[in-house]
């Protein structure tokens, strides 16, 4: 699976859109981005996924740039239970799937009041 | 809720014991993945299960092993532990085990080495 770069911490004010980047520059064309996030030392949450196209959900906006080398995860109105680790993993589809997956390091969100 | 079981949620023991950590997956789901998490340390990942059979593995210590079973829950044996084995042990499941498909994590188990 290709490496993610993330920035180490990012901060948000309430009720702003928080706005995560994700760099995936050799990401294959197989591959689909990944957003989860860790509060505090919770299991991870699974947020959303996506292969070329921008999703949303209720929870987050997943913006992928059309190059496919990275991809924005957007907080629509950051709440104070948005604080936590957000993870940014990219994943191979197909029968060459089953391989290790990789979690960096993250980016750490605060939201401030 | 995830719907991912973890047992149990903290175990406490010493050095040189062995532990098994049991995690049952969403209904559903057919592979398991194991993962370690060390002090403000990121996910690493162990091992990964689908539909009772190794389907790929990472950085996972040979004092560590993992098994699925045909109901498809499994085990994570840790043996001769160290003090440095003392982290989160996260359990995740998902559909299929290939990559067009989220992994849903259980609540994990912490394991502290005295």
């Amino acid at each position: 699976d290709a490496k993610t770069t993330q920035p180490p911490s990012m901060d948000c004010a309430e009720g702003r859109a928080a706005n995560l980047p994700c760099n995936h520059s050799t990401i294959s064309g197989n591959e689909y981005v990944y957003w989860y996030r860790q509060i505090h030392s919770q299991g991870p949450q699974y947020i959303i996924h996506g292969l070329k196209n921008n999703e949303t959900n209720e929870m987050a906006s997943l913006i992928i740039t059309e190059d496919r080398k990275s991809s924005t995860l957007i907080l629509p109105h950051a709440t104070l239970r948005d604080t936590a680790v957000y993870y940014c993993i990219v994943r191979v589809v197909g029968s060459g799937g089953y391989q290790k997956v990789t979690f960096g390091t993250g980016t750490k969100l605060q939201v401030i009041p | 809720d995830s719907g991912v079981t973890q047992t149990p949620k903290h175990l406490i023991t010493a050095t040189g014991q062995r532990v098994t950590l049991r995690c049952s997956p969403r209904s559903g789901d057919l592979s398991v993945y194991w993962y370690q998490q060390s002090l403000d340390q990121g996910l690493q990942f162990l091992i990964q299960y689908y539909n009772g059979e190794e389907r790929a593995k990472g950085n996972i210590l040979e004092r560590f092993s993992a098994q699925q079973f045909p109901d498809l829950h499994s085990e994570l044996n840790l043996s001769s532990l160290e003090l440095g084995d003392s982290a989160l042990y996260f359990c995740a499941s998902s559909a299929s085990g290939l990559g067009n498909q989220p992994q849903h994590f259980g609540d994990g188990t912490r394991l502290s080495i005295l």
